[in-house]
């Protein structure tokens, strides 16, 4: 199906473990961006990236590592996971003015 | 620096009330505005934009005009209906030469009962 996913839905993990969160986009979107939502927060930028083999940190990248191999792809690690890193996560695509977003991943770190 | 703010929530209203939910930001320059909407257990969607002063976006019943001389952009329906219970979300984009990054306000939960 054309659009944007995002694997898994849910995770839990324990902490210090290393985990990764997918993003695909069919649309070959120059631009992707990894958000985390928390209640009182509304929603900061991790990372972003403007194209393959280019990613630039956003506003609360601590922790966490992206990579961008293939235009489609841009998956999110957590190099060893903390609770403070318990969030909802969303990841977006765009080509102009607007942001197209997959549906989540709600992360619990134990 | 750059930032939006919205009005804190949760917003209760009963249908067909008149909705308003405030959004003011600061940005240099002259931004594009947003309202995204987020229905429970979904990302957002993208409900209205405006790119220039006086624009004004609508959709779905909804409409924000862009003040500048206010730096606000309020939402407004003229009367919800329950499966407008959601949430809301104010953004502005940087000037042309930014790369496209959206800074968001925190979200205003809007509850409509029957």
């Amino acid at each position: 199906d054309a659009g944007i996913t995002q694997s898994p839905r849910y995770k839990i993990t324990e902490t210090g473990r290393q985990v990764t969160l997918m993003c695909h986009q069919t649309w070959s979107h120059s631009y992707m961006f990894w958000y985390r939502q928390d209640l009182g927060h509304g929603l900061r930028l991790i990372y972003y990236s403007a194209a393959a083999d280019i990613t630039d940190k956003g506003e609360v990248p601590d922790g966490y590592v992206v990579s961008r191999s293939k235009t489609e792809n841009f998956p999110l690690t957590l190099e060893s996971a903390t609770r403070s890193q318990t969030s909802v996560y969303f990841c977006a695509s765009s080509e102009s003015q607007e942001q197209y977003f997959g549906p989540g991943t709600r992360l619990t770190v134990t | 620096g750059n930032s939006v703010t919205q009005m804190e929530g949760p917003v209760t209203l009963s249908e067909e009330a008149f909705l308003t939910i405030n959004c003011t930001y600061t940005a240099t320059g002259y931004p594009s505005l947003f309202w995204y909407v987020q229905y429970p257990g979904e990302g957002l969607q993208l409900l209205l934009k405006a790119t220039k002063a006086d624009d004004k976006g609508s959709n779905k019943g909804f409409e924000a005009t862009y003040r500048k001389e206010t730096t606000s952009f309020h939402l407004e329906k003229g009367s919800v209906q329950v499966s407008d219970s959601a949430v809301y979300f104010c953004a502005l984009r940087r000037p042309p030469g930014n790369t496209g990054k959206l800074i968001f306000g925190q979200g205003t939960t809007l509850q409509v009962k029957p």
